[in-house]
């Protein structure tokens, strides 16, 4: 069972829109959460970290993130042709093993 | 800045042939490191993570291998390639105390087809 979900698989909004992402995991071990972006034919980079419960705010990005449920959104307002991209939600244990387990991913599409 | 520099771009290799693929991190003393594989559009799996010289830990078995020769320079390699070994390898570092809580920085990955 995949300890990362994500949904949707992809989305569409308009250019100026709001994106919702969501993520939810399996796994109570996870204590650090990320968002990482990644265009096409390039490395993922990260965009942003939650790791308390409530909101997190960076600019046009807002991370929400709720422990008991184990569940962790991305919402991008005023959407650019430039966030078409494929979003990951990845989770770390803390370990130092710098594994991060990653969803699927969902392909985000802005189109003006 | 740090950089991270990973060798070849893309690659077209047979089923039976030997691959080697590197990084190099510029910039970042003895960094964590780490390989990572993604199918196409797929989602992403270690492979292999390296704290130091010469120790590569393994993550999961895909018939590859990985070496740390220096501080700043990681190897995923394998003698024989086969069909699922398609897909695009991606080379990380993290900072060693940054490493438990996930802030990776990827390259800019190598495609690799395998026919």
């Amino acid at each position: 069972q995949q300890k990362v979900q994500q949904s949707p698989e992809s989305l569409s909004v308009p250019e100026g829109g709001m994106a919702s992402l969501n993520c939810t995991s399996s796994d109570r071990n996870f204590q650090y959460f990320w968002w990482y972006r990644q265009h096409s034919g390039e490395g993922p980079k990260a965009l942003m970290s939650i790791f308390s419960d409530g909101d997190k705010k960076e600019g046009r990005f807002t991370a929400h993130l709720n422990k008991a449920s184990l569940h962790v959104s991305l919402h991008i307002r005023d959407s650019q042709p430039s966030d078409s991209a494929l979003y990951f939600c990845a989770a770390n244990t803390g370990a130092n093993t710098g594994k991060l387990t990653f969803g699927h991913g969902t392909i985000l599409r802005v189109h003006p | 800045a740090q950089t991270i520099h990973q060798w070849p771009v893309a690659e077209i290799k047979a089923v039976g042939s030997p691959l080697s693929l590197g990084c190099t991190i510029k910039g970042k003393s003895s960094p964590n490191l780490y390989w990572y594989w993604q199918a196409t559009g797929g989602t992403l799996q270690q492979l292999f993570y390296s704290i130091t010289v010469g120790q590569v830990e393994s993550v999961v078995q895909l018939n590859l291998s990985a070496s740390r020769p220096k501080d700043d320079q990681f190897i995923l390699s394998t003698e024989k390639l086969l069909l699922s070994h398609s897909g695009f390898y991606l080379c990380a570092w993290s900072l060693v105390l940054g490493s438990n809580t996930g802030q990776l920085y990827f390259g800019e990955g190598s495609k690799l087809t395998v026919l």
